[in-house]
């Protein structure tokens, strides 16, 4: 079955750059996503990436996909105390009409002032 | 502005005695979703509405149940809740396969 894992947590300071990495192993998901989901708030979709891009900049996030090695990893730059929250990264499986996500287990950013 | 909406956003039901759980949107999506999400996990897909077409996950258990009488809302009903079951409960919606978009969630204890 398909397996999404992240490591738990990640501490750094503000104003240096965040990388959260991911390991997924449905090599047949079209595409791939980054979810933030603060305290006791739903899930917000930061970022996707096609399954045939290698990388995808969107503002202070970049996103690298390494296809071979079913990685994916997220990169924030310039990362403030209100980047502190749970990332999820998720694979989407296609099933026609709609898209089911499979999510990791999340990494707990924490930005020190 | 258009959104999914949650209620209540925190539930405490006793073991056993049956729960509702309410979602609605104003995204006028067609597929809606519920997600199991306990405490430091992964959110688990727990079935979603195609439009009136229920489709259930193959490892959700009975006791779960959903309703979607209309397009605006869908209700996660949790027949005989056990202690295993406290959890958040997260709905999506989506246009076909397009992002989901999600409720702020409503967490669940049971005593």
């Amino acid at each position: 079955g398909e397996d999404v894992e992240q490591s738990l947590f990640l501490s750094v300071r503000e104003g240096d750059s965040s990388v959260i990495n991911c390991t997924y192993t449905d090599s047949s998901s079209t595409y791939l996503y980054w979810y933030k989901q603060e305290p006791g708030a739903g899930l917000q979709l930061l970022t996707y990436i096609f399954s045939n891009m290698d990388m995808k900049q969107d503002q202070r996030l970049t996103v690298l996909l390494n296809k071979k090695d079913k990685h994916l990893s997220l990169r924030i730059a310039d990362t403030q105390t209100g980047d502190s929250a749970i990332y999820f990264c998720a694979e989407g499986e296609y099933g026609g009409a709609t898209n089911k996500l499979i999510f990791g287990t999340g990494t707990l950013l924490a930005v020190q002032p | 502005d258009a959104m999914v909406i949650q209620n209540p956003r925190y539930q405490v039901t006793q073991f056993g005695k049956p729960v509702t759980l309410s979602c609605s949107q104003t995204l006028n999506h067609n597929v809606m979703y519920w997600y199991q999400q306990k405490s430091s996990q992964a959110p688990k897909l727990l079935f979603h509405y195609y439009d009136k077409d229920f489709n259930n996950e193959a490892d959700t258990p009975d006791n779960f149940q959903s309703r979607r009488p209309n397009t605006s809302f869908c209700f996660l009903d949790i027949r005989s809740p056990g202690l295993g079951d406290a959890a958040m409960y997260l709905c999506a919606t989506s246009r076909d396969s397009d992002e989901q978009f999600f409720g702020p969630g409503t967490r669940l204890t049971v005593l």
